[in-house]
């Protein structure tokens, strides 16, 4: 119940297009997911977060869907960059908890 | 200077030696985390710290240790390492809401031959 699902595991995209990496999870006291960006050689860096009071945000090219009673969330990147290339996470926490995160999706966008 | 310094980033050690991770951050925050990542595992968590006298387990805590010397400092030692334990590890902190989310250090990758 704690896990946090993510898919895929990788991903490519040609460049202008829209990548979208999903999560689902099971424990329904979940009130906060984030997503991290990590670049190679790098640590994860927060991208943008919800709270499951809202169904959307959006964040430049980066918008979080959210879909409560589906228990899944997901991260699209509109008109996709070749400098969008890295590894997301997504990430679930109680409160003010420690986060639970996916297991990553390797996103490679083509120029 | 970075905010989550961790040394050494490169390490190579023998199977059986003892190892110590090195971290250490400039936010002021109270909480620390040790994460190692795997490729198709994710980060998952080994110990945690919400303050200087309150370690905690992870989900993978088996054959390490941590000590948190000060508000600012957090170690991750391998007692006795092995090759399965090589990897890519991160320290990450935060403030007591998580308001900004984690900071995470740039890493240590670690072999264990």
């Amino acid at each position: 119940q704690q896990q946090v699902k993510q898919s895929p595991q990788s991903l490519i995209v040609q460049k202008g297009g829209i990548s979208i990496i999903n999560c689902a999870y099971e424990n329904t006291a979940f009130d906060y997911f984030p997503w991290y960006q990590q670049f190679p050689g790098k640590g994860p860096a927060l991208l943008i977060a919800i709270r499951p009071d809202v169904s959307e945000k959006k964040e430049g090219r980066f918008t979080i869907s959210f879909n409560k009673s589906a228990k899944q969330f997901s991260l699209h990147i509109m008109d996709s960059q070749p400098g969008d290339s890295a590894t997301y996470f997504c990430a679930a926490s109680i409160g003010t908890y420690k986060y639970i995160f996916g297991t990553g999706t390797r996103l490679k966008v083509l120029a | 200077d970075a905010d989550v310094t961790q040394t050494p980033r490169n390490r190579i050690t023998k199977t059986g030696k003892r190892i110590m991770l090195e971290c250490s951050q400039t936010k002021g925050h109270d909480r620390m985390y040790w994460y190692r990542q795997d490729p198709g595992l994710g980060l998952r968590l080994i110990y945690y710290s919400f303050d200087v006298k309150d370690i905690n387990k992870g989900e993978i805590s088996d054959g390490y240790s941590v000590s948190r010397q000060a508000q600012a400092k957090f170690s991750l030692s391998l007692e006795s390492a092995i090759p399965n334990q090589t990897a890519l590890y991160f320290c990450a902190t935060s403030d007591n809401r998580q308001q900004h989310g984690y900071t995470f250090g740039s890493g240590t990758r670690l072999t264990v031959v």
